[in-house]
């Protein structure tokens, strides 16, 4: 069945440093990739997704590219700011309508 | 952005009670899914309804859940006899006809005592 293995967290970065949280995926034809955040006490935004091979996904200076190749979506930003502090979750979709499966999680805290 | 809305946004409720959870999910979206986040765990898939049944179900889904669309807007997750692990977040989430992506609600926090 698919499935989704994302790093483990905590992931600790100072303001302004770079950001890769790594994920990697398993399914069956040609999945959607999506990363999802979860910010405190809040419900699951949708931050960027990529619907094929080689696309970019990106939102608020977040990318990460569809790599079929790696089965691969890792998550990157070249600047991550305290307000990024929150939980990513790397997740796909079979296509369709097929349920969405997501990874563990992996929660980001920036410090100033 | 459409949203989906979920009621209410936390619950308590004693073990062995009954509990219903509510949503709207856009309007003119056409599946509708259940998710349950245990508190710092992964958002796991409990089922997926679409033409008034349901498309596929987890092992999670057992015969103390049920789910049902009473009005054509509403779509509700009833849970007949809560245990303590029971206790989590749950997601609404729907999806239109193209099904680019699914739209997730707020949740609800359920808690179990």
């Amino acid at each position: 069945g698919d499935s989704v293995t994302q790093m483990e967290g905590p992931v600790t970065l100072s303001e302004e440093a770079c950001l890769t949280i790594n994920c990697t995926y398993t399914a069956t034809g040609y999945p959607s990739l999506f990363w999802y955040v979860q910010y405190p006490g809040e419900g699951l935004q949708l931050l960027l997704k990529a619907t094929k091979a080689d696309d970019k996904g990106s939102n608020k200076g977040f990318e990460a590219t569809y790599r079929k190749e790696t089965t691969s979506f890792h998550l990157e930003k070249g600047s991550v700011q305290v307000s990024d502090s929150a939980v990513y979750f790397c997740a796909l979709n079979s296509g369709g309508y097929q349920k969405v499966t997501f990874g563990t999680g992996t929660k980001l805290q920036v410090i100033p | 952005e459409p949203e989906v809305t979920q009621t209410p946004s936390h619950q308590v409720t004693q073990m062995g009670q009954e509990v219903i959870l509510r949503c709207v999910p856009i309007s003119n979206h056409l599946y509708f899914y259940w998710y349950r986040q245990i508190l710092g765990q992964k958002v796991e898939f409990l089922v997926s309804f679409y033409n008034n049944e349901i498309s596929e179900k987890s092992e999670i889904f057992d015969d103390q859940f049920s789910v049902e669309r009473p009005d054509g807007s509403n779509f509700t997750l009833k849970i007949r006899s809560t245990k303590l692990e029971d206790s989590a977040m749950y997601f609404c989430a729907s999806t239109d006809r193209g099904a680019f992506r699914a739209f997730f609600g707020q949740g609800t926090r359920l808690t179990v005592v």
